[in-house]
């Protein structure tokens, strides 16, 4: 049974740096075809595709905030980090982290998300 | 980037009704495979998005045969053939086709 849970400061103030960790069990980030991403989504907003890692450490990030975005793994405890610097309010929405097999389903299981809000 | 663009954003149906809900890709997303890698999710308020179909008309398991999805290359449907109440929810299709997995804009379906 795959599960993936999310975790990680529910506030942040502006301009500091969010770090999220995605802890998983059901599968092994070592396994080929395997990733692990990050999607988020603003209180009622669309979803929003952030980063994505591979078995191999291929890594992936949205365009728009590639230069904010480091996405790690640790294979040995399970764990993928998303780190994003430079927070601003309009950064405030639900953090997801997902699973997916390249070539096949997309994301098929899902974290059950975690609300991040960037005040002062 | 991808855009992937979803018609219409809100729709209002009621039960038993049939649906087809739109979803237009910014340029083609089948591959020389002959795969199409587009997907569609169902997300409820406060849930995680859960897939339906992927490969623009693969069900994922445990999925109601009343959705079904079709398309290829820029455009594609989802279409439910008679709402259920458990079936009011957005809707979003997503690329991975290539990087950044788009996402549309959603389409949230309501009770007439």
């Amino acid at each position: 049974q795959i599960t993936l849970k999310e975790s990680g400061p529910t506030l942040v103030k502006p301009t500091q740096t969010l770090t999220l960790t995605c802890t998983f069990s059901g599968f092994s980030l070592s396994t080929s075809g395997v990733g692990v991403g990050w999607i988020r989504q603003p209180p009622g907003k669309a979803l929003e595709w952030l980063a994505l890692i591979y078995w191999d450490d291929d890594k992936r990030y949205s365009p728009s905030l590639t230069s904010r975005l480091t996405i790690t793994k640790d294979t040995s405890k399970n764990q993928v980090v998303l780190r994003m610097t430079g927070m601003d309010p309009v950064d405030t929405a639900t953090y997801y982290c997902a699973h997916l097999i390249y070539g096949d389903r997309s994301f098929d299981y899902w974290g059950q998300g975690t609300l991040v809000t960037v005040s002062s | 980037d991808i855009q992937m663009t979803q018609s219409p954003s809100t729709l209002s149906a009621s039960v038993g009704d049939r649906v087809t809900i739109t979803c237009r890709a910014s340029q083609s997303i089948s591959s020389w495979l002959s795969s199409t890698w587009l997907a569609w999710y169902q997300q409820k308020p406060g849930k995680a998005p859960k897939i339906l179909i992927y490969k623009a008309s693969t069900l994922e398991s445990g999925v109601p045969s009343r959705f079904s999805g079709s398309g290829s290359g820029t455009e594609f449907t989802l279409t439910i053939s008679s709402l259920q109440p458990d079936d009011f929810a957005t809707y979003y299709c997503q690329q991975y086709h290539s990087d950044p997995y788009t996402f549309g804009q959603g389409t949230k379906l309501e009770i007439k």
